[in-house]
């Protein structure tokens, strides 16, 4: 199975921050990532898939970016409904994996 | 409006079964690659496995640690999707999630999730 590294595993941040979420893949997974943001006791929403395309409705601020390996992903400007857990997730092969996931939190 | 709605979650013993329903509303079901997704307490999200639309073959797949115990099925007609748990173990613990993309096959960047059904597994 493809193992999927998530770093940080979490980070203090403040309002106006630029953040920067890394995530590796144990082999190459072309551009087939997805980064999803999950709140307590909700379902994970998804931000970005095809480890570039920002979903319908996810505000500009949430890029994307990377293939092969290496992938990032980067809140330009944090705002307070940001602070959540991160998860990546590949989907290049038949079994699918998520990161170890991304805390956020308020510094 | 699309809507998963996950069902059939509970409290059962260390090699019991239990069965749990995903009723799907709003988008073409019979056209979707289903997938579970679980998150124990405290814990990050787990892939369990896929079923493919039947027009893709329909074939499912299985994370590692619930192969040969879990069985993935769907019932187009009724827009449902079913996950057969066998043999549970106390780690098999969490929130169980349906979940399905919108996007360009593969359909594993799942924008469409349910709310989820806590499975408990104790004696």
């Amino acid at each position: 199975d493809i193992q999927m590294t998530q770093s940080p595993s979490t980070l203090s941040a403040s309002v106006g921050d630029r953040v920067t979420i890394t995530c590796r893949a144990s082999q190459s997974i072309s551009s087939w990532l997805a980064w999803y943001q999950q709140k307590p006791g909700k379902a994970p929403k998804l931000l970005i898939y095809k480890a570039s395309s920002l979903e319908s409705g996810v505000p500009s601020r949430f890029s994307g970016s990377g293939s092969g390996t290496e992938f990032t992903l980067t809140i330009s400007s944090l705002q307070p409904d940001d602070f959540a857990t991160y998860y990546c997730q590949q989907y290049n092969s038949y079994s699918l994996t998520f990161g170890g996931g991304t805390k956020v939190e308020i510094k | 409006e699309v809507q998963l709605v996950e069902s059939g979650g509970g409290l059962v013993k260390p090699g019991g079964s239990l069965r749990l329903s995903c009723a799907a509303s709003g988008f073409t079901f019979s056209n979707a690659w289903m997938s579970w997704v679980r998150q124990a307490p405290g814990k990050g999200l787990e892939w369990v496995g896929r079923i493919k639309s039947k027009t893709d073959g329909g074939t499912t797949d299985y994370a590692a640690p619930v192969k040969g115990r879990f069985t993935i099925s769907r019932d187009d007609s009724k827009n449902t999707l079913y996950l057969q748990m066998n043999s549970l173990k106390t780690e098999d613990t969490a929130v169980y999630y349906c979940t399905t993309g919108s996007y360009s096959p593969p359909y594993d960047a799942f924008d469409i999730w349910g709310q989820g059904t806590m499975v408990t597994v104790s004696s």
